[in-house]
Protein backbone atom coordinates (compact mmCIF):
# COMPACT_ATOMS: atom_id res chain seq x y z
CA UNK A 1 0.00 0.00 0.00
CA UNK A 2 0.87 3.85 -0.52
CA UNK A 3 1.95 5.69 2.30
CA UNK A 4 1.36 9.12 2.70
CA UNK A 5 3.36 11.47 5.22
CA UNK A 6 1.93 14.86 6.10
CA UNK A 7 4.35 17.44 7.72
CA UNK A 8 3.69 19.04 9.93
CA UNK A 9 1.12 17.12 12.20
CA UNK A 10 0.50 20.51 14.11
CA UNK A 11 0.25 24.16 12.30
CA UNK A 12 0.21 27.18 14.69
CA UNK A 13 -0.74 30.11 12.34
CA UNK A 14 -1.43 34.41 13.09
CA UNK A 15 -4.59 35.16 11.05
CA UNK A 16 -3.48 36.43 7.43
CA UNK A 17 -0.22 34.83 7.49
CA UNK A 18 0.65 32.50 4.86
CA UNK A 19 0.27 27.89 5.80
CA UNK A 20 2.13 25.37 4.26
CA UNK A 21 1.69 21.81 4.56
CA UNK A 22 3.59 19.01 3.00
CA UNK A 23 2.48 15.57 1.85
CA UNK A 24 4.91 12.64 0.59
CA UNK A 25 3.74 9.15 -1.36
CA UNK A 26 6.04 6.27 -0.59
CA UNK A 27 6.37 6.03 -4.36
CA UNK A 28 5.29 8.43 -7.65
CA UNK A 29 1.30 9.12 -7.88
CA UNK A 30 1.77 9.44 -11.35
CA UNK A 31 -1.04 6.77 -13.05
CA UNK A 32 -0.23 4.84 -16.39
CA UNK A 33 -3.16 6.99 -17.81
CA UNK A 34 -1.12 10.49 -17.28
CA UNK A 35 -2.83 12.00 -14.31
CA UNK A 36 -1.52 12.06 -10.56
CA UNK A 37 -4.66 11.03 -8.50
CA UNK A 38 -3.82 13.21 -5.21
CA UNK A 39 -6.62 15.54 -3.13
CA UNK A 40 -6.47 17.29 -0.20
CA UNK A 41 -9.33 17.57 2.13
CA UNK A 42 -10.53 19.76 4.75
CA UNK A 43 -12.05 18.94 8.31
CA UNK A 44 -13.72 21.09 10.17
CA UNK A 45 -14.27 20.37 13.98
CA UNK A 46 -16.95 18.53 14.36
CA UNK A 47 -18.01 18.00 10.26
CA UNK A 48 -17.58 15.84 7.51
CA UNK A 49 -14.48 15.74 5.03
CA UNK A 50 -14.94 18.41 2.39
CA UNK A 51 -12.49 18.34 -0.50
CA UNK A 52 -10.94 21.58 -1.52
CA UNK A 53 -8.08 20.19 -4.22
CA UNK A 54 -8.66 17.08 -6.59
CA UNK A 55 -5.90 15.93 -8.78
CA UNK A 56 -2.83 18.06 -7.25
CA UNK A 57 -4.07 21.78 -8.10
CA UNK A 58 -7.75 21.98 -9.16
CA UNK A 59 -9.73 23.51 -6.49
CA UNK A 60 -13.52 22.18 -6.53
CA UNK A 61 -16.71 24.79 -6.71
CA UNK A 62 -16.79 27.28 -3.93
CA UNK A 63 -13.45 26.61 -2.36
CA UNK A 64 -11.47 29.98 -1.79
CA UNK A 65 -8.95 31.09 -4.03
CA UNK A 66 -6.69 31.20 -1.04
CA UNK A 67 -6.49 27.70 -1.44
CA UNK A 68 -3.75 26.26 -3.85
CA UNK A 69 -2.39 23.13 -4.01
CA UNK A 70 1.05 21.70 -6.35
CA UNK A 71 3.76 19.23 -6.48
CA UNK A 72 4.17 16.21 -8.30
CA UNK A 73 5.59 12.75 -8.06
CA UNK A 74 5.95 11.99 -4.71
CA UNK A 75 5.81 15.57 -3.20
CA UNK A 76 3.30 18.00 -2.54
CA UNK A 77 1.86 20.99 -0.79
CA UNK A 78 -1.17 22.66 0.05
CA UNK A 79 -0.82 26.51 0.68
CA UNK A 80 -3.55 28.64 2.34
CA UNK A 81 -1.91 32.43 1.39
CA UNK A 82 -4.05 34.07 4.04
CA UNK A 83 -4.89 32.22 7.17
CA UNK A 84 -8.67 32.97 8.05
CA UNK A 85 -10.59 31.80 11.54
CA UNK A 86 -13.05 29.73 9.03
CA UNK A 87 -9.59 27.38 8.24
CA UNK A 88 -9.41 25.87 11.22
CA UNK A 89 -9.26 22.39 11.14
CA UNK A 90 -7.35 19.00 10.02
CA UNK A 91 -6.21 18.70 6.52
CA UNK A 92 -5.84 15.51 5.09
CA UNK A 93 -3.59 14.78 1.19
CA UNK A 94 -5.67 11.62 -0.29
CA UNK A 95 -4.01 9.80 -3.36
CA UNK A 96 -6.19 7.56 -5.79
CA UNK A 97 -3.52 6.07 -8.22
CA UNK A 98 -2.25 3.13 -6.65
CA UNK A 99 -6.02 1.59 -5.87
CA UNK A 100 -6.88 -0.07 -3.78
CA UNK A 101 -6.78 0.84 -1.31
CA UNK A 102 -7.21 4.62 -1.45
CA UNK A 103 -4.87 5.48 1.49
CA UNK A 104 -5.00 9.34 3.84
CA UNK A 105 -2.20 11.39 5.38
CA UNK A 106 -2.13 11.21 8.75
CA UNK A 107 -3.78 14.69 8.94
CA UNK A 108 -2.33 18.21 9.81
CA UNK A 109 -4.18 19.90 12.50
CA UNK A 110 -4.33 24.16 11.81
CA UNK A 111 -4.98 26.27 14.63
CA UNK A 112 -4.77 29.93 15.09
CA UNK A 113 -1.89 31.06 17.30
CA UNK B 1 -27.16 19.77 -5.20
CA UNK B 2 -25.63 16.47 -4.50
CA UNK B 3 -25.93 15.60 -1.21
CA UNK B 4 -25.88 12.19 0.76
CA UNK B 5 -28.22 11.47 3.87
CA UNK B 6 -26.79 8.90 6.43
CA UNK B 7 -28.75 6.87 8.99
CA UNK B 8 -28.57 7.61 12.65
CA UNK B 9 -26.22 6.29 15.42
CA UNK B 10 -26.13 2.98 16.35
CA UNK B 11 -24.85 1.68 19.63
CA UNK B 12 -24.02 -2.38 19.63
CA UNK B 13 -22.75 -5.66 21.41
CA UNK B 14 -19.51 -6.77 20.16
CA UNK B 15 -20.47 -9.75 17.94
CA UNK B 16 -23.23 -8.16 16.95
CA UNK B 17 -23.72 -6.44 12.87
CA UNK B 18 -24.46 -2.93 11.72
CA UNK B 19 -25.69 -1.59 8.96
CA UNK B 20 -25.47 1.61 7.70
CA UNK B 21 -27.64 3.52 4.71
CA UNK B 22 -26.44 6.25 2.58
CA UNK B 23 -29.21 8.13 0.77
CA UNK B 24 -28.42 9.77 -2.54
CA UNK B 25 -29.69 12.84 -4.06
CA UNK B 26 -29.04 15.75 -6.78
CA UNK B 27 -27.54 13.05 -9.35
CA UNK B 28 -28.18 10.04 -11.20
CA UNK B 29 -27.26 7.57 -8.26
CA UNK B 30 -25.90 4.70 -11.11
CA UNK B 31 -23.67 7.06 -12.66
CA UNK B 32 -20.50 7.50 -9.74
CA UNK B 33 -19.60 5.13 -7.75
CA UNK B 34 -20.15 5.16 -3.68
CA UNK B 35 -16.95 4.84 -1.29
CA UNK B 36 -16.91 3.97 2.68
CA UNK B 37 -14.47 6.03 4.70
CA UNK B 38 -14.51 5.68 8.51
CA UNK B 39 -12.89 7.72 11.40
CA UNK B 40 -12.01 6.52 14.54
CA UNK B 41 -12.39 8.76 17.95
CA UNK B 42 -9.79 11.62 17.22
CA UNK B 43 -8.06 9.32 14.48
CA UNK B 44 -7.36 10.19 10.79
CA UNK B 45 -9.71 8.63 7.90
CA UNK B 46 -10.05 5.04 6.56
CA UNK B 47 -10.58 4.03 3.08
CA UNK B 48 -13.22 0.63 3.38
CA UNK B 49 -14.29 0.04 -0.09
CA UNK B 50 -16.49 0.76 -3.10
CA UNK B 51 -19.54 0.20 -4.67
CA UNK B 52 -20.78 0.36 -8.08
CA UNK B 53 -24.55 1.32 -8.29
CA UNK B 54 -24.94 0.36 -11.94
CA UNK B 55 -23.85 -3.22 -11.71
CA UNK B 56 -24.03 -3.63 -8.38
CA UNK B 57 -19.77 -4.87 -7.96
CA UNK B 58 -17.69 -4.20 -4.99
CA UNK B 59 -14.53 -3.87 -3.64
CA UNK B 60 -13.11 -3.75 -0.34
CA UNK B 61 -9.65 -2.99 1.55
CA UNK B 62 -7.92 -6.12 2.98
CA UNK B 63 -8.52 -5.37 6.25
CA UNK B 64 -12.62 -5.77 6.24
CA UNK B 65 -12.64 -8.57 3.98
CA UNK B 66 -14.64 -10.93 5.27
CA UNK B 67 -16.65 -8.94 7.50
CA UNK B 68 -17.96 -5.89 5.37
CA UNK B 69 -20.90 -6.20 2.42
CA UNK B 70 -22.02 -3.22 0.29
CA UNK B 71 -25.24 -3.20 -1.53
CA UNK B 72 -27.64 -1.10 -2.54
CA UNK B 73 -31.25 -0.20 -4.04
CA UNK B 74 -30.95 1.88 -7.41
CA UNK B 75 -35.25 2.46 -6.60
CA UNK B 76 -34.62 4.67 -3.84
CA UNK B 77 -31.08 5.82 -4.81
CA UNK B 78 -29.15 4.30 -1.60
CA UNK B 79 -26.08 2.47 -0.53
CA UNK B 80 -25.69 0.50 2.53
CA UNK B 81 -22.74 -0.95 3.87
CA UNK B 82 -22.97 -3.45 7.08
CA UNK B 83 -19.97 -4.55 9.05
CA UNK B 84 -20.23 -8.00 11.32
CA UNK B 85 -18.33 -9.02 14.06
CA UNK B 86 -18.38 -5.75 15.65
CA UNK B 87 -15.04 -5.41 18.17
CA UNK B 88 -14.70 -2.24 19.70
CA UNK B 89 -12.07 -1.02 17.77
CA UNK B 90 -14.90 -0.77 14.88
CA UNK B 91 -16.05 2.11 17.07
CA UNK B 92 -16.34 5.23 14.72
CA UNK B 93 -17.55 7.32 12.58
CA UNK B 94 -18.46 5.80 9.53
CA UNK B 95 -19.21 8.23 6.10
CA UNK B 96 -20.14 7.57 2.07
CA UNK B 97 -18.51 9.52 -0.39
CA UNK B 98 -18.97 10.05 -4.20
CA UNK B 99 -17.08 8.87 -6.85
CA UNK B 100 -12.56 8.08 -6.90
CA UNK B 101 -12.48 11.44 -5.84
CA UNK B 102 -14.53 11.43 -3.25
CA UNK B 103 -16.20 14.69 -3.72
CA UNK B 104 -18.91 14.47 -1.65
CA UNK B 105 -19.29 13.45 1.46
CA UNK B 106 -22.29 12.32 3.88
CA UNK B 107 -22.99 13.53 7.49
CA UNK B 108 -21.36 10.73 9.25
CA UNK B 109 -23.25 7.39 10.85
CA UNK B 110 -21.75 6.94 14.24
CA UNK B 111 -21.78 3.41 15.45
CA UNK B 112 -20.48 2.69 19.31
CA UNK B 113 -19.38 -1.22 19.99
CA UNK B 114 -19.75 -1.44 23.53
CA UNK B 115 -20.90 -3.82 26.10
Amino acid sequence: DVVMTQSPLSLPVTLGQPASISCTSSQSLVHSDGNTYLNWFQQRPGQSPRRLIYKVSNRDSGVPDRFSGSGSGTDFTLNISRVEAEDVGVYYCMQGTHRPPWTFGQGTKVEIK
Amino acid sequence: QVQFLQSGAEVKNPGASVKVSCKASGYIFTAYYIHWVRQAPGQGLEWMGWINPNSGATECAQDFQGRVTMTRDTSISTAYMELTSLRSADTAVYYCARTWGLDVWGQGTTVTVSS
